[in-house]
């Protein structure tokens, strides 16, 4: 079964230090993987997301991860936070990759990041 | 662009109590989702609309749990009667590929607390 695994429920850093938000996949298959971001009382948004293309993946707002498939991982990092990048970010795989006819998220259970000023 | 639309955004019932929840996804986009995220956890798809018919409600629970979509459009979530664990923010979403490509627009939510 494929799933997705946070390590991390929160995690907390300084303004201007750097951010990894750590993720463990697990897939019997080459997986799609997402990352979600969600701030107080706002929807979802994606962040970024990872096709088999390129391993290093570029997203919004100067955050960027890499998959990893000999660790079975997908680290979220950005080189120094910002007081605006406090929100709750969840790591996602797509089961369509997984041969599902439609496609289903599974979503991890979130790492709440909190950034001091 | 307008974006996904929801409401109500918070409601307060007691269990037992019946409650609907609307949502009007971007315009022209063709895939509706609902989703239940339970405090502390991820959110879960409910079911999955393309246009007005029903794509996947395996994680619908049929029994107190409703949905529909009569014109490929806005959307409606039903629970009836709502129970304790009911209490989550329903987040609707939506996309305009009939796949799931795992780009979904989301919408605020509505928040329920059932008492």
């Amino acid at each position: 079964a494929q799933s997705v695994t946070q390590l991390d429920s929160h995690v907390s850093v300084s303004e201007g230090t750097p951010v990894l938000l750590r993720c463990n996949y697990s897939s019997s298959y080459s997986p799609s993987l997402f990352w979600y971001v969600q701030h107080p009382n706002k929807g979802l948004q994606l962040l970024l997301k990872y096709t088999s293309a390129a391993t290093l993946v570029k997203g919004i707002n100067g955050f960027e991860a890499e998959f990893k498939k000999s660790e079975t991982s997908f680290h979220l990092t950005k080189p120094s936070a910002h007081m605006s990048d406090a929100a709750e970010y969840f790591c996602v795989v797509n089961l369509l990759a997984g041969g599902g006819s439609q496609g289903n998220l599974i979503f991890g259970k979130g790492t709440k990041l909190s950034v001091k000023p | 662009e307008a974006g996904v639309a929801q409401s109500p955004r918070y409601k307060i019932i007691e269990k037992r109590q019946s409650v609907a929840f609307w949502c009007n996804p971007i315009s022209g986009h063709a895939t509706l989702y609902w989703y239940q995220q339970i405090l502390g956890q991820g959110p879960k798809l409910l079911i999955q609309f393309q246009n007005n018919g029903v794509v996947d409600d395996s994680q619908l629970p049929k029994d107190r749990f409703s949905a529909e979509r009569l014109k490929g459009v806005d959307s409606t979530l039903k629970i009836q009667p709502a129970k304790l664990e009911d209490s989550a923010v329903y987040l609707c979403a939506s996309s305009p590929w009939a796949v799931n490509t795992g780009e979904l627009f989301f919408g605020e939510g509505s928040r329920l607390t059932v008492l």
